[in-house]
């Protein structure tokens, strides 16, 4: 099975910062990577899809990179609304599988 | 609009038979590409996927808890069922249903139901 390791799994930040969240596959996965944005007492909202395809309705803040076993989640200029916990997800193979979770804290 | 929403027992005890019903609107189980997936979420740990169930009636199941669960889907009545048997304390947690869709690039999941929050105990 195919693993999702996100690094770091906390960090801080401040309002206007430029924020990058990172997701390492233990094989290729080629682009198959999503986000997902949860925050406390919520449900995952999606956010990207194939690594970088941004969702309609999703700020243009939010950016995502990388191929093969290196992804990153990048948001340009936290905001107050993006204090949150972001998680990846595989789906290149069967079972998919997400990510441990990186929380963004003030 | 597409919703779902998860239904259940909120308190289970440990050994019995865990039931959740996801019911949904605003596409079909007959859709090509679509499917209903289970999440859960422990208190405050991270996402582990459960199970899915595709237009095709084609299931997977995680590989951890393959021998627990059963997925099944009424397509007519928009109802998606997960049970787990033999449940433990470790168990406890929101579950989460999900539409799934797949594309070129994968699958992905959206939108989510609220959750149900599920407790195993005595």
């Amino acid at each position: 099975d195919i693993q999702m390791t996100q690094s770091p799994s906390s960090l801080s930040a401040s309002v206007g910062d430029r924020v990058t969240i990172t997701c390492r596959a233990s094989q290729s996965i080629s682009n198959y990577l999503n986000w997902y944005q949860q925050k406390p007492g919520k449900a995952p909202k999606f956010l990207i899809y194939a690594a970088s395809s941004l969702q309609s309705g999703v700020p243009s803040r939010f950016s995502g990179s990388g191929s093969g076993t290196d992804f990153t989640l990048t948001i340009s200029s936290l905001q107050p609304e993006d204090f949150a916990t972001y998680y990846c997800q595989q789906s290149y193979d069967s079972p998919t599988a997400f990510g441990g979770g990186t929380k963004v804290e003030i | 609009q597409i919703t779902l929403k998860e239904s259940g027992p909120t308190l289970v005890k440990p050994t019995q038979t865990l039931t959740l019903t996801c019911s949904f609107s605003g596409f079909s189980l007959n859709t090509t590409k679509v499917g209903v997936g289970w999440i859960r979420q422990p208190p405050g740990k991270a996402l582990e996927w459960l199970a899915v169930i595709y237009w095709d009636d084609d299931r997977r199941y995680s590989p951890s808890l393959k021998n627990r669960l059963t997925i099944t889907k009424d397509t007519s009545k928009n109802y998606v069922v997960l049970t787990m048997t033999n449940v433990d304390p470790v168990d406890t947690g929101t579950y989460f249903c999900a539409h799934s869709m797949s594309r070129g690039s994968g699958t992905y999941y959206d939108p989510w139901g609220q959750g149900i929050l599920v407790t195993v105990s005595s």
